[in-house]
């Protein structure tokens, strides 16, 4: 294990559904990030926890919502989403601040299909 | 605007034979550079970064990366390939004063050893 778990790990929604995807770090890291992930592009930044308040909202639509209670915790909740956000959705960690180190440690992902 | 590029989608290489991904950046100011990896059904991986100094970093899993300013490329290269290196890689920068939330991804490159 990287030290940062997503569940679930698949995801099947229909398009009126609300669900959640969880992200949980045990590396005492104080930065938290959502990523998408599709095929063929960069990997796409949506949302960054730093000391649990959010850094960066890259213009991502109203229907993805984050949410990070406590440093270890981070949820993206889901609804009325549209087929072509269909993605494998990352989470990462990181530790804010630390001199020469910054490299983030990722979840294996929820791969989410929206019908 | 900072930009990766990762030009080749794809990656043939027989076990046993030197191996080259190849990536280029393109930012204002000193980079920190990247490569991480990505093995079927897990997240990204970090393999090395370059900050500064000697221009030739060495990684995890016997890889190394070889920084070079005036080309504004930062190809990962391995002297003898194994099967199990088999995976996607990317290649991200960003600058040295800024944190992972200005991180920018390339689109990745799929590395298939042939036994």
């Amino acid at each position: 294990e990287t030290g940062v778990t997503q569940t679930p790990r698949h995801l099947v929604m229909g398009m009126t559904n609300k669900k959640s995807l969880k992200c949980e770090q045990h590396l005492g890291h104080n930065a938290m990030y959502w990523y998408k992930q599709s095929a063929k592009k960069p990997l796409e930044l949506m949302f960054v926890y730093s000391l649990e308040e959010r850094v960066e909202n890259n213009s991502v639509p109203s229907r993805f919502s984050p949410e990070c209670p406590n440093s270890s915790h981070l949820f993206l909740h889901l609804h009325t989403l549209q087929p072509e956000d269909s993605a494998l959705y990352l989470c990462a960690s990181s530790q804010a601040g630390a001199a020469g180190a910054n490299v983030l440690t990722f979840g294996a992902g929820s791969r989410l299909t929206v019908l | 605007a900072q930009s990766v590029a990762q030009p080749e989608d794809q990656v043939n290489v027989a076990e046993g034979n030197p191996l080259t991904v190849k990536c280029t950046y393109s930012v204002s100011g000193n980079p920190y550079l990247f490569w991480y990896v990505q093995y079927p059904n897990r997240g990204l991986q970090f393999l090395l970064k370059y900050i500064t100094g000697d221009n030739l970093v060495k990684g995890s899993y016997g890889f190394e990366a070889e920084f070079n300013k005036s080309q504004t490329s930062f190809h990962l290269k391995k002297p003898s390939a194994l099967v199990s290196d088999s995976a996607l890689y990317f290649c991200a920068v960003r600058l040295l004063n800024f944190g992972n939330e200005k991180l920018t991804f390339g689109t990745g490159t799929r590395l298939t050893i042939i036994p």
